[in-house]
């Protein structure tokens, strides 16, 4: 299993600034993803971020937007810029292990999430 | 057509009773399925997952799966309250994973 921590876990943010949203593994993980959920809705890819290379983004997410960071293997943030109130939701980071005996499986594990809302 | 469809519910049961969670999906890469417990104002956590068809029990948990039909079900047999949670389905070719919408489960005492 992996232990994931992510920061803040919860923020009030106003109009046009940015957010930055951490998440530290404690298992080197080559894949992370990061996630959005708004209520009542699946989960939503936004972006996936390997290490040593750039963010791969989703169809409706751009850079600019999301940038994202990826220093090593234990740590990646997520930056919300521009913000608006249809940011407003859950934001996930997910790293996916190779886990129990089955290595063909790559298990993906969820931080606690960052629950943002945007006035 | 989505990848992954799951009734969103919300489905309420009274204590002890039998849960079936289901899901349909239209991919017939999907290798392995996944069922994951979402309680409030926390991240997903695995319960379980099956590689392509057949059965996986675990506790009071049975995960089925029957790839001729693209259908998943997860039963909950001698419900709980504490089993209150949200439950997604999710399926996987390769790295990537594709979740359902979640179904909001209430056991009540």
């Amino acid at each position: 299993s992996a232990v994931i921590s992510q920061k803040p876990s919860r923020d009030i943010c106003q109009r046009g600034t940015s957010l930055t949203i951490q998440c530290q593994v404690d298992s080197q993980v080559t894949m992370m993803f990061w996630y959005r959920q708004q209520p009542g809705q699946s989960l939503t890819l936004i972006a996936t971020a390997n290490q040593g290379s750039e963010a791969t983004y989703e169809s409706g997410f751009v850079i600019d937007k999301f940038p994202i960071s990826r220093p090593n293997l234990t740590f990646s943030t997520l930056t919300v810029s521009n913000m608006s109130p249809e940011d407003s939701s859950i934001y996930l980071c997910s790293p996916q292990l190779t886990s129990g005996p089955d290595t063909a499986y790559n298990e993906q594990f969820f931080g606690p999430g960052t629950r943002l809302t945007v006035l | 057509q989505k990848e992954v469809e799951q009734d969103p519910g919300p489905l309420s049961v009274p204590e002890g009773a039998i849960v079936s969670l289901n899901c349909t999906y239209s991919n017939s890469a999907f290798q392995y399925f996944m069922w994951y417990r979402q309680y409030s104002r926390k991240g997903p956590e695995l319960l379980m997952y099956t590689y392509s068809s057949g059965n996986k029990e675990d506790g009071r948990f049975t995960a089925q799966v029957d790839k001729s039909s693209k259908y998943i079900s997860l039963f909950i047999r001698d419900s709980q309250p504490s089993d209150s949670a949200t439950y997604l389905c999710a399926m996987s070719a390769g790295n990537q994973f594709y979740f359902g919408t979640g179904t909001s489960l209430t056991v009540i005492p």
